[in-house]
């Protein structure tokens, strides 16, 4: 069962285009993510979001950058995409207090042109 | 580098057989997950084990930690063609935060 949704699927974008993309949780976490996965599928964070506050950035270029409008909801903006931005972006949520384990959407899949 | 390079696999299997995936860390963890992906899909959680523990079982699943060695492993008992995805294991490392390593692709022939 879905709990964690992400809108669109998929994207096909031009160079220099801005693409937002939508995650949405209703297992009432407080902490959600953004991951990129590549097409060797490695799994690299992003963003997490807690309370709406940034509490980790792992050096992604600015033209990344989160947005989120409540603890239920993480937007994931790119100014001027690149090529190299094609990969596959999956959402994610935890609660603190655990093990860290997380709940991923299905992930939206963006190929820059 | 959080990973040792066996970490990156793919393995091929008949329907009925039994596998091993391994994973081996670098830093300290509380904890290992273990995820499989299915293809078009998220990764979904299907173990975690602890360091105070030493196996745990789910299923037709079983996961070892070995925190002298940093090491993990993932075994599937009489493999079926559903249990065909990419499964990751992952830790939280010294900041809390999940790492996931390389992934191993597993591909069980009917």
């Amino acid at each position: 069962e879905t709990a964690v949704f992400q809108t669109p699927n998929y994207h096909v974008t031009q160079v220099g285009n801005e693409v937002s993309f939508n995650c949405k949780q209703t297992l009432g976490h407080d902490t959600m993510y953004w991951y990129k996965q590549d097409s060797k599928k490695l799994l690299k964070i992003m963003f997490s979001y807690n309370n709406k506050q940034l509490i980790v950035n792992e050096t992604v270029p600015r033209r990344f950058s989160p947005q989120s409008s409540d603890k239920a909801h993480l937007n994931l903006r790119i100014k001027s995409v690149e090529p190299e931005d094609s990969a596959v972006y999956l959402c994610a949520s935890s609660s603190t207090g655990g093990y860290y384990e997380q709940y991923f959407g299905p992930g939206t899949r963006l190929t820059v042109l | 580098s959080q990973w040792g390079e066996e970490n990156l696999q793919a393995l091929s299997i008949q329907e009925g057989e039994d596998v091993t995936m391994n994973c081996s860390y670098k830093t300290y963890t509380t904890v290992v997950h273990w995820y499989r992906q299915d293809s078009g899909r998220g990764p979904a959680l299907i173990i975690l084990i602890r360091s105070n523990e030493r196996e745990k079982r789910s299923g037709r699943l079983r996961a070892t930690l070995d925190t002298s060695s940093q090491s993990s492993s993932l075994s599937i008992t009489a493999a079926q063609c559903e249990d065909t995805a990419v499964y990751f294991c992952a830790t939280t490392g010294n900041t809390g935060k999940l790492i996931f390593g390389l992934g191993t692709t597993l591909q069980v022939q009917p």
